[in-house]
């Protein structure tokens, strides 16, 4: 069954660095989406992306999150300059075009700031 | 605006016996809901969904969950629980049907834990 890949599996970067998250999204989904989980909390919705387009953000997703998709396998997060705070585990998902299609997740990247 | 609550932080069932994870959501749309399972160190994997056809939903691995609009409850049940099933399980919701909104909003999660 297809499914989504996450890389790295865990990320260690000193605070104030940039740091990139990437996802190879399932390869016929047109929907792609980050939500994160800080240690103990729910799972939060941050982004989805669109035909080239951000179509949906969170107040979470502020200017120091960025999502890309570079190529026709990619999709990336980059947090452009990390806090404490960002720390979490981050999950990419993908999804078909119906509004009724389930979101399918990755493994997650967990992120560790230091 | 839309939200979910699993009413169990921990469920703790014997092998063999049946569980039930009981979540309740609030919507100000026709939802959509689903049922994730997240076992250790993995993704969220898709256990069933509901998006407005029958009301009873069999998902993978023996699951099945009812939605009662009058209670606002989509409640996870297994007539019998097996160790592999042990696991956080999320209650999800989404209002996309209505809204073309992509967002889902989890619940807090349910640790499902079974004794041998």
């Amino acid at each position: 069954e297809p499914e989504v890949t996450q890389t790295p599996s865990h990320q260690v970067t000193q605070m104030g660095q940039e740091v990139i998250l990437r996802c190879v999204p399932i390869s016929n989904h047109l929907y792609f989406y980050w939500y994160r989980q800080i240690l103990g909390q729910k799972v939060e919705f941050l982004v989805s992306f669109y035909n080239n387009e951000i179509s949906e953000k969170s107040e979470i997703f502020d200017d120091q999150f960025s999502v890309e998709r570079p190529d026709g396998s990619n999709f990336t997060l980059k947090i452009r300059s990390t806090k404490l705070e960002d720390s979490a585990m981050y999950f990419c998902a993908s999804s078909d075009v119906g509004s009724n299609q389930p979101q399918h997740f990755g493994d997650g990247t967990r992120l560790s700031i230091l | 605006a839309q939200s979910v609550t699993q009413l169990d932080s921990h469920v703790s069932v014997s092998e063999g016996t049946p569980v039930l994870l009981r979540c309740n959501y609030s919507s100000s749309y026709s939802p959509s809901l689903f049922w994730y399972v997240q076992h250790p160190n993995k993704g969220l994997q898709l256990l069933l969904k509901y998006t407005s056809a029958a009301t009873l939903v069999k998902g993978i691995n023996g699951f099945e969950a009812e939605f009662k609009k009058s209670e606002t409850s989509f409640h996870l049940t297994k007539p019998s629980a097996h160790m592999s099933d042990a696991a956080e399980y999320f209650c999800v919701v989404s209002d996309g049907r209505d809204t073309g909104r992509r967002a889902l909003t989890f619940g807090s999660g349910t640790r499902l834990q079974v004794q041998p």
